[in-house]
């Protein structure tokens, strides 16, 4: 059975940094790609990073230059280093197993971080 | 703004089919077969009801179909039940830096 478990949320001021992780099992995960998507309070879903098998990555225009998707393939744990974090960067994270064809077939629970001050 | 535009609330009644339409353009729906569908009940993680157009992984329910024309992508779900009541995503692949868009997403309501 897929499993992924998201941690490291929380509350965090404006310009501060936070580091989040999601812990895989179930698959082969050296073997897939993952994505980070997130979701605003009350708001939809925005996708946020992308990071292939060989740690390719792509980032959403919000949190280019901000953000850094990273993985470690001995762990099984994909990881988004996150700076100068803003208000709008207030929402649920969430990792996803992507799939076969540019989809998430699989999400985790999700990891709230609230950047106020 | 969401770069792929759905309507904001469809709804049905038990036994009735509703459609979602999802509008982008050629550089995401139109350009490639890879649009896929989320269903996401309150408190929940999305789930994966469509990939590639209308295709259903296993597990998914026949009664969740998908179709797609020029920049037009649409989720049928006919033989409405009140567990559909849910808010639904699209999500296509994108030839822009960013990979991929997704709708803002459509609450659907079982009267």
């Amino acid at each position: 059975e897929v499993r992924l478990v998201e941690s490291g949320g929380g509350l965090v001021q404006p310009g501060g940094s936070l580091r989040l992780s999601c812990a895989a099992s179930g698959f082969t995960f050296s073997s897939v790609s993952m994505n980070w998507i997130r979701q605003a309070p009350g708001k939809g879903l925005e996708w946020v990073s992308y990071i292939t098998p060989s740690s390719s990555t792509y980032y959403a225009e919000s949190v280019k230059g901000r953000f850094t998707i990273s993985r470690d393939n001995a762990k099984n744990s994909l990881n988004l280093q996150m700076n100068s974090l803003e208000a709008e960067d207030t929402a649920v994270y969430y990792c996803a197993k992507e799939g076969p064809s540019a989809d998430s077939d699989h999400w985790g629970q999700g990891t709230l971080v609230t950047v106020s001050s | 703004q969401s770069a792929l535009t759905q309507p904001a609330s469809v709804s049905g009644s038990p036994g009735q089919s509703i459609t979602i339409s999802c509008t982008g353009t050629s550089s995401d729906i139109g350009g490639y077969n890879y649009v896929s569908w989320y269903q996401q009940h309150p408190g929940k993680a999305p789930k994966l009801m469509i990939y590639e157009v209308s295709n259903r992984p296993s597990g998914v329910s026949n009664r969740f179909s998908g179709s797609k024309s020029g920049n037009t992508a649409s989720l049928t779900i006919s033989g409405l039940q009140a567990e559909d009541e849910a808010d639904y995503y699209c999500s296509s692949y994108t030839s822009s830096s960013t990979r991929y868009v997704f709708g803002a997403g459509t609450e659907v309501t079982v009267l």
